[in-house]
This record gives C-alpha cells, sequence and structure tokens, in this order.
C-alpha cells in the first residue's frame, strides 16, 4: 500500500474551511483515499473516501488532483467539534488487508 | 446494531502476568485488525487478519499473539506483559469499504 505524507499540524478559524492536504506520491490505479479522523482518544472515525473523482458527503468534501498523487480534505464551515487528528491512508479494496495509519495531522480549530 | 465491541475497556497488569482482549464485530466483516496507541503518536499495527483462521503480522507484533476462530471474534493475547506494553489499544473491522473501530481498551502494565 502506498505511504501518505501529512503536515503534523494545522490552525483553523471556527466558520472557516479547513483545508488539510495529504501527498501519495506512490498510489497505484486501484487504491483509494480514505481519510478518518480522531477526537481526542475515542476510535478513528471514517469521514469520507475517493478513488479518482472528487467527492462530498454530510462532513466533508475529497479533492484527489489529476494525477491522484495528492489529495485535499476539505471541512466547509469548521467547528470547534472538529478538533481532531486527521489521518489520510491510501489502500486497495481487494488489497493484502493491511491498513497503516500515519502520523496523521492534528487540527486545531480555534474561535 | 453495537459494531465493534472490544472488552475489557479498562485493565492494570502486573509485569509478567497474561492477559487476552476481545474485540467483537457483528457486521460480518472480513478483516480485522489490532492496533497500540501510545501517547502523542498515531496507531500502529501489531496484527490482522483477512478472514476466520487466518492471522498475520503487523508493524509491531512481538509481544502479542492473536487468534481469529471465529469470524466475528478476533483476540489480542499477552503473555507475559511488559511495562512497554501500557498503551491503549484498538481492534477494527473492515470488508472491502472503510474501517470501523472500537472504543478502545487502556491497559497499564506496572
Amino acid at each position: 500500500d502506498a505511504k501518505t505524507t501529512q503536515p503534523p499540524s494545522m490552525d483553523c478559524a471556527e466558520g472557516r474551511a479547513a483545508n488539510l492536504p495529504c501527498n501519495h506520491s506512490t498510489i497505484s490505479g486501484n487504491e483509494y483515499v480514505y481519510w478518518y479522523r480522531q477526537i481526542h482518544s475515542q476510535g478513528p472515525q471514517y469521514i469520507i473516501h475517493g478513488l479518482k473523482n472528487n467527492e462530498t458527503n454530510e462532513m466533508a468534501s475529497l479533492i484527489i488532483t489529476e494525477d491522484r498523487k495528492s489529495s485535499t480534505l476539505i471541512l466547509p464551515h469548521a467547528t470547534l467539534r472538529d478538533t481532531a487528528v486527521y489521518y489520510c491512508i491510501v489502500h486497495g479494496s481487494g488489497n493484502t488487508g493491511k491498513l497503516i495509519f500515519g502520523q496523521g495531522t492534528t487540527l486545531q480549530v480555534k474561535p | 446494531n453495537a459494531g465493534v465491541t472490544q472488552t475489557p475497556k479498562f485493565r492494570v497488569l502486573k509485569t509478567g502476568q497474561s492477559m487476552t482482549l476481545l474485540c467483537a464485530q457483528d457486521m460480518n466483516h472480513e478483516y480485522m485488525y489490532w492496533y497500540r496507541q501510545d501517547p502523542g503518536m498515531g496507531l500502529r499495527l501489531i496484527h490482522y487478519s483477512v478472514g476466520e483462521g487466518t492471522t498475520a503480522k503487523g508493524e509491531v507484533p512481538d509481544g502479542y499473539n492473536v487468534s481469529r476462530l471465529k469470524k466475528q471474534n478476533f483476540l489480542l493475547g499477552l503473555e507475559s506483559a511488559a511495562p512497554s506494553q501500557t498503551s491503549v489499544y484498538f481492534c477494527a473491522s473492515r470488508n472491502r469499504a472503510e474501517a470501523f473501530f472500537g472504543q478502545g481498551t487502556r491497559l497499564t502494565v506496572v
């Protein structure tokens, strides 16, 4: 599975959009980009995933570049409750089964 | 719908003691995982399973054993606990899409 690189931390003002980048330059054709977040010490929570098209759900939007080597998770109107560690992961739907997390990005939403 | 349930939620062990952590999922998922998370760190994969009766090593398997005798259960064992195994342990399960996580087991080895 491809490795991902994320900035260790980011700040965002409450009510503004939070844009979290992720690099995955070694992604292969059948691998999806997944985003999870972990609030405080809870279990990680799934946010969104995509293959090559941009995706949107009730939580966030996912923008994947045309070459698929990077992506951006967008929280359109960040709230204090969005303060969390955000993980970008790449894996295939029918891969070996491994699911490896990196260090993630700690997003601090400030009033 | 319970999702992924971890038992116990908290445990204190003495060095050298053994214990088993239980992960149960009711979603008929094929893949199951055990992770550990140390303070200020990301999740590290200990062992995983791609189906009933199969297990495989992850990034940090030493000191742990696992078993997947039933599809819905994934057990993590510590045969001789060490202080370095003090951590929060998370279990997860998935099919071909997103993973679902339990709420964690906080283990302290003294």
